[in-house]
């Protein structure tokens, strides 16, 4: 059963362009949650997300930032006209479906500078 | 923000324990306590997790208090690889919630 996967694992853009990262969750799982690790900082929850559903986006920026989770395909965090203080480790964790305390499982995290 | 105190670094000698506390002095009734560690940069990594009885896994061993107003993450013979940041978290209730990071402490295992 592969782990979580995040492409790419390295995004370079210039400000004002746009990211776009994925996540495929682990096979089964269908509650996928966004994190952001600023430099030297740790990390901070953005938005938790079901098919097709976003639960919670409390901790999402409320400008040039969202996210979805499509019934087919990875999820997707979209960062639209990026600017320096973008620039960060972003992690996407799953877990399966139904209540109870399941652990998160992280992927490796995709790296974004922006020049 | 976290609601847990843990101490910002701690070092250990390769083979003996590490032990890892934290301080979680409001936790609620139905409250788990989390570990989870980073290794330099990667994406974060489970370790364990209890509610009041003490817990052991491959990885490590949970000591609760009986309070339930602090524990410790007992890593019985660190290794180099053990090496990274520990994060203490404590998680409501109610199933598939986000898990709220603090500061952690990192634990360098010495040769």
């Amino acid at each position: 059963n592969a782990g979580v996967m995040q492409n790419p694992r390295h995004l370079v853009r210039r400000r004002g362009q746009e990211a776009r990262l994925r996540c495929s969750p682990m096979k089964g799982h269908s509650h996928v949650y966004w994190y952001r690790q600023l430099p030297e900082e740790g990390l901070k929850f953005m938005v938790y997300l079901q098919k097709e559903n976003i639960i919670d986006e409390s901790g999402m920026p409320k400008e040039r930032f969202s996210a979805e989770f499509p019934k087919e395909g990875p999820s997707i965090l979209r960062i639209q006209q990026v600017v320096r203080g973008d620039s960060a480790a972003y992690f996407c964790a799953s877990s399966p479906p139904g209540l109870g305390y399941n652990e998160q499982f992280f992927g490796p995290g995709t790296r974004l500078t922006v020049l | 923000d976290a609601k847990t105190t843990q101490p910002p670094s701690m070092d250990c000698a390769e083979g003996r324990a590490a032990n890892l506390p934290c301080n979680h002095s409001t936790i609620s009734g139905n409250e788990y306590v989390y570990w989870y560690r980073q290794i330099h940069s990667q994406g974060p990594q489970y370790i364990i997790h209890g509610l009041k009885n003490n817990e052991t896994n491959e990885m490590a061993s949970l000591i609760i208090t009986e309070d339930r107003k602090s524990s410790t993450l007992i890593l019985p013979h660190a290794t180099l690889r053990d090496t990274a940041v520990y994060y203490c978290i404590v998680r409501p209730g109610s199933g598939n919630t986000p898990l709220v990071f603090g500061k952690g402490t990192r634990l360098s295992v010495i040769a």
